[in-house]
């Protein structure tokens, strides 16, 4: 089954405690992003990649690292985490450059800092 | 810069009744244009997309969803709700060299019995 699993799908965790989500896709696609969803705010994008080794910012990359050594995987850092990190996390991949591209969601991850 | 304005955070309707969720876009360029749908704590999942094509874009579950370019709107109907329609739903827009998508901030949809 095609799909973009993200774990863990729940973390509680404390300021300043380095902690990664991680991000699999099985269907080849060369396309991935990280956006957060906060209420009345939407989905705003953290950090996209391009492909292998590509990375690039996206609105809201402050306090987040990510990194893409295999075409698969595309995890989410936190080096220290803050309060206002605090969110519901989406993993997304697609074809290719979004354009015309549908974007394929996971499940989220909903993290708490404390 | 390309933004999308939903208007009405909050939509309820009857059971039966029309939906219709408003999606208004800002862009320079032509856009690609998505209505994206969300059910309780699940991931997005797309409806339907608009890509330079028809019009009128025709969707699953029965949603439809007409570009209109001298309104900006690429407004979302269901001639008649269901329960299961019950969820939060995301227009969104992009265009050929961007890479990412731009949402909205969402309206949520209630269903009346």
């Amino acid at each position: 089954e095609a799909q973009v699993t993200q774990n863990p799908r729940y973390l509680i965790t404390v300021t300043g405690k380095k902690l990664t989500v991680t991000c699999s896709q099985n269907m080849n696609h060369e396309y991935m992003s990280w956006y957060r969803q906060d209420p009345g705010l939407g989905l705003r994008q953290i950090y996209y990649s391009m492909n292998v080794e590509v990375t690039d910012k996206g609105d809201v990359p402050e306090g987040y690292k990510v990194s893409r050594k295999e075409k698969r995987n595309f995890p989410l850092i936190l080096e220290s985490p803050s309060p206002n990190q605090t969110s519901l996390y989406f993993c997304a991949s697609s074809k290719g450059l979004v354009g015309t591209e549908t974007q394929y969601f996971g499940p989220g991850t909903r993290l708490l800092v404390l | 810069a390309q933004s999308v304005t939903q208007l009405g955070s909050h939509v309820s309707v009857s059971e039966g009744a029309l939906v219709l969720l408003r999606c208004n876009y800002s862009s320079s360029v032509p856009p690609y244009l998505f209505w994206y749908v969300q059910y309780p704590n699940q991931g997005l999942q797309l409806l339907l997309k608009y890509t330079s094509a028809a019009t009128l874009v025709k969707g699953i579950n029965g949603f439809e969803a007409e570009f209109k370019k001298s309104e900006t709107s690429f407004h979302l109907t269901k001639p008649s709700a269901h329960m299961s329609d019950a969820a939060e739903y995301f227009c969104a827009v992009s265009d050929v060299s961007q890479g990412n998508l731009i949402f909205g901030k969402g309206t949520k949809l209630s269903v009346k019995p």
